[in-house]
């Protein structure tokens, strides 16, 4: 079965810090997801994008935070300014249409100390 | 209304027994109701889904009952096995397809025993 591959599995970072995680989905698929998962806790939607720009987007996505697709493969998910209550497991999610399966990635655990 | 409410938080049963995991959910907007398989360390992987116009949907060993009138549903795992031992979330989102948000309930902690 097809993969959505994400880098770094683990990233440790100093409060305040930026960070970029990084998320290559599934060729052809067009529909691209963020959710993170606080250990323990039930996964939650940050943001969805679509056609090059953000369709949808929680309270949890704030200024702090940002998307993209840099070269037309790879979607990003930046954090400029790191806190402590954004450690947590952030999975990325593609799929193809509206009405295909969502697949996940293995996820990127974030540690901000 | 957003929210997901799934019971229990975990559950432990023997090999062949039936686990039977529940969710609730308020926003009549939700028609798509998926549930989510996760292993340690491992994204959320999609086990079977329904939408509100069927009552329930088998697929092997998994079955979803969904109740409109309740707003409910649930998964049922007829003759488990240990390796269905993962946390088991169930879902939903509104619109057109499956493009929409999805909704997470809080999780089961399944394990089953030899």
């Amino acid at each position: 079965e097809p993969e959505v591959t994400q880098t770094p599995s683990h990233q440790v970072t100093q409060m305040g810090q930026e960070v970029i995680l990084r998320c290559v989905p599934i060729s052809n698929h067009l529909y691209f997801y963020w959710y993170r998962q606080i250990l323990g806790q039930k996964v939650e939607f940050l943001v969805s994008f679509y056609n090059n720009e953000i369709s949808e987007k929680s309270e949890i996505f704030d200024d702090q935070f940002s998307v993209e697709r840099p070269d037309g493969s790879n979607f990003t998910l930046k954090i400029r300014s790191t806190k402590l209550e954004d450690s947590a497991m952030y999975f990325c999610a593609t799929h193809r249409d509206h009405n295909e399966k969502l697949f996940f990635g293995s996820g990127t655990q974030l540690s901000v100390l | 209304q957003q929210q997901v409410k799934q019971s229990p938080q975990s559950l432990i049963v023997q090999k062949g027994g039936i686990p039977i995991i529940n969710c609730a959910y308020e926003n009549t907007a939700f028609d798509y109701f998926p549930w989510y398989q996760q292993f340690p360390g491992k994204g959320p992987a999609l086990l079977i889904a329904i939408r509100p116009d069927v009552s329930e949907k088998k697929e092997g060993r998994f079955t979803i009952s969904f109740n409109k009138s309740a707003k409910q549903f649930s998964l049922h795992i007829m003759d488990s096995q240990p390796g269905d031992s993962a946390t088991y979330f169930c879902a939903a989102s509104k619109g057109t397809g499956t493009a929409s948000k999805l909704t997470f309930g809080t999780g089961t902690r399944l394990q089953v025993t030899l």
